[in-house]
């Protein structure tokens, strides 16, 4: 079946400093692979996607590429923001399928 | 605001009891899913709607849990004699679908329930 894996957080940074979130993924077929984001007292919102094997995806400093050779999808920022505090969750989806398989998150927190 | 609404955000009840959940997917939307979401977890599939028709449903989703969506606009999902492991944050997305073709799902706040 479809699986996600993220690295084990939690995960504390300072302001600036250079931010890199793991996901592999094991999925039959080709998926499309996401990040949501998680803030304080909100829902999951979409951050990226990239929907075939080298395409990066891009939003708000953040980006990923779909690397089909390692079935990674690692989210990096180069300089993370207070506000960027919140929990971030990658997900896939595969084929004909139309559910979402996401990983168990990760926190991330941005001290000043 | 046109996204996802879900009411109410907040139910505590007891066990036993039963509960339902309303969610209003983006108008123009024709699938509509709702995940369940326990602590320290990502989301996970409960089931999901193209218009009215219910299309796939989890194991997850046992005997005691229904959800409809009777005319292709909102939907429920009731849960029957709740349990205290039925706890969790339940979310609903919606997403138009053309074809063969699934766009990006949009999430709604979620319903968190408490059983006590």
């Amino acid at each position: 079946g479809n699986s996600v894996t993220q690295m084990e957080g939690p995960v504390t940074l300072s302001e600036e400093a250079f931010l890199t979130i793991n996901c592999t993924y094991t999925a039959t077929g080709y998926p499309s692979l996401f990040w949501y984001v998680q803030y304080p007292g909100e829902g999951l919102q979409l951050l990226l996607k990239a929907t075939k094997a080298d395409d990066k995806g891009s939003n708000k400093g953040f980006e990923a590429t779909y690397r089909k050779e390692t079935t990674s999808f690692h989210l990096e920022k180069g300089s993370v923001q207070v506000s960027d505090s919140a929990v971030y969750f990658c997900a896939l989806l595969a084929g004909a399928n139309s559910k979402l398989t996401f990983g168990k998150g990760i926190t991330l927190s941005v001290r000043p | 605001d046109t996204g996802v609404s879900q009411n109410p955000r907040h139910k505590i009840t007891k066990r036993g009891q039963n509960v339902t959940f309303r969610c209003d997917p983006i108008s123009e939307h024709n699938r509509l899913y709702w995940y369940r979401q326990t602590l320290g977890q990502g989301p996970e599939f409960l089931t999901y709607f193209q218009n009215e028709a219910q299309l796939e449903k989890s194991r997850l989703l046992s005997d005691r849990f229904s959800a409809e969506r009777p005319k292709g606009s909102f939907s429920t999902l009731e849960i029957q004699r709740t349990e205290q492991g039925d706890s969790a944050m339940y979310l609903c997305a919606s997403s138009l679908a053309l074809g063969q073709e699934s766009y990006e799902q949009y999430f709604g706040p979620g319903t968190r329930l408490t059983v006590t």
